[in-house]
Parts: structure tokens; C-alpha cells; sequence
């Protein structure tokens, strides 16, 4: 089975700075997807960005970044120049080769003025 | 542009009722999943499909109940509520060989 592993606690982040959210995995599959979402309080989830396991490149969204490191199974978020829109859970996620999408429990971010 | 639809929004039930939580979508994607979050947790998976008369379990599949007869709907039914079913409900639905899944808006359940 799959495992995700967001271990953050909450996180207050000044607005205009940086945060970067971790995320490790395991699997043995060759071939999987990860992606990151966003959850703000209203409930419904936003998808914000996407890697594929073989992309050699850093995937890049807007403010949002992958930073990838597939030899230590990590996949960390970076949020550029915070906003208070940022403020949300984000969920870190996987779509192994079953292609059952599997979900990190999470990462509390409050951006203060 | 509908997207995924997930209907009720809200539910109330008693423990021993039965209900079907809906899902539909327009996008004619092959993939429907439901999945259930409870406080602390991220998603969890109960069933998906991968495309019309075929479905398999995920994570958490005791107490539910699913079939995919079309392309667009994906039902979730709970044959007899118990407590530890409160949850909020998503639906998703992923295009074969696409990147983005795309999320209902929910279903908050409370079965008192």
C-alpha cells in the first residue's frame, strides 16, 4: 500500500515570506503521480499542482512549486510570497500505477498579516 | 460547466437508516472515486471505478455499497448508518491518462 507522510505541524507563515510544506511517500511502484491541494475553509479541495515521476524538471504553478527529490521520496511544496488567500490545509497526494489516489493527512498553514 | 456534482450538500440520519449519496459528472471521465475525511485524517478511499460496470475497493469500504452503470453517475450507498460513517463525503472523477482530478464540492453526513 501506499503511504503519504505530511508531519508539520500548523504553520504561521508572515505574509509575503516563503513556506515550504513536506511531504515524503513510499512505494515500489516505478511510475506515479504526485500531487498537492489545497483545502481552505469552505471545504472543497483545489488542486494546485502536479509531478510525474519520471518529469526531470521541477514542477512550477504560478507561486507554487515542486521541490521533487525522487531518490529520498520527497516532494515538498513550496508557496511563494504568501498570501492570506494561503491560509488553508494542503494535502499532499499520490496516484500510484493502481491508480488509487492516496492522501497525507495534511499541513495547517495560517498566513498573518 | 458542472464539473463533479455531489447532492445533498448536508444529510442527517438516524443509526440503521439507508441512503445514497449521489454523484455525477459531465466530463465522460473514465475514473470515479468516493472518499471520505474525518477530522486529523486527509482522504481516505472507499471504492472507485475505473469506468462503467467495474468497481473495486479502497481503503475503507465496510458499511458502503457502489455500482457504476453509466459513465456519469457514481452512487455511494450506506445500506445501514452507523456513527463512525460521519463524515464529509468527496467525490472525483480523472480523465484516463490525465493529470487532474476534479473534486465535488462534499457531503457532510452526521448519523446521530
Amino acid at each position: 500500500a501506499q503511504k503519504i507522510t505530511q508531519t508539520q505541524p500548523g504553520m504561521f507563515v508572515q505574509e509575503k515570506e516563503a513556506v515550504t510544506l513536506d511531504c515524503t511517500y513510499d512505494t515500489s511502484d516505478q511510475s506515479y503521480g504526485l500531487f498537492w491541494y489545497k483545502q481552505p475553509s469552505s471545504g472543497e479541495m483545489i488542486f494546485l499542482i502536479y509531478q510525474g515521476s519520471y518529469d526531470e524538471q521541477n514542477a512550477t504553478e504560478g507561486r507554487y512549486s515542486l521541490n521533487f527529490q525522487k531518490a529520498r521520496k520527497s516532494a515538498n511544496l513550496v508557496i511563494s510570497a504568501s498570501q492570506l488567500g494561503d491560509s488553508a490545509m494542503y494535502f499532499c497526494a499520490m496516484n500510484p500505477e493502481s491508480n488509487r489516489l492516496a492522501f497525507g493527512k495534511g499541513n495547517q498553514v495560517v498566513v498573518i498579516p | 460547466n458542472a464539473g463533479v456534482t455531489q447532492t445533498p450538500k448536508f444529510q442527517v440520519l438516524k443509526t440503521g437508516q439507508s441512503m445514497t449519496l449521489q454523484c455525477a459528472q459531465d466530463m465522460n471521465h473514465e475514473y470515479m472515486s468516493w472518499y471520505r475525511q474525518d477530522p486529523g485524517m486527509g482522504l481516505r478511499l472507499i471504492h472507485y471505478s475505473v469506468g462503467a460496470g467495474i468497481t473495486d475497493q479502497g481503503e475503507v469500504p465496510n458499511g458502503y455499497n457502489v455500482s457504476r452503470s453509466t459513465t456519469e453517475d457514481f452512487p455511494l450507498r450506506l445500506l445501514s448508518a452507523a456513527p463512525s460513517q460521519t463524515s464529509v463525503y468527496f467525490c472525483a472523477s480523472r480523465q484516463q491518462g490525465a493529470t487532474e482530478v476534479f473534486f465535488g464540492q462534499g457531503t457532510r453526513l452526521t448519523v446521530v
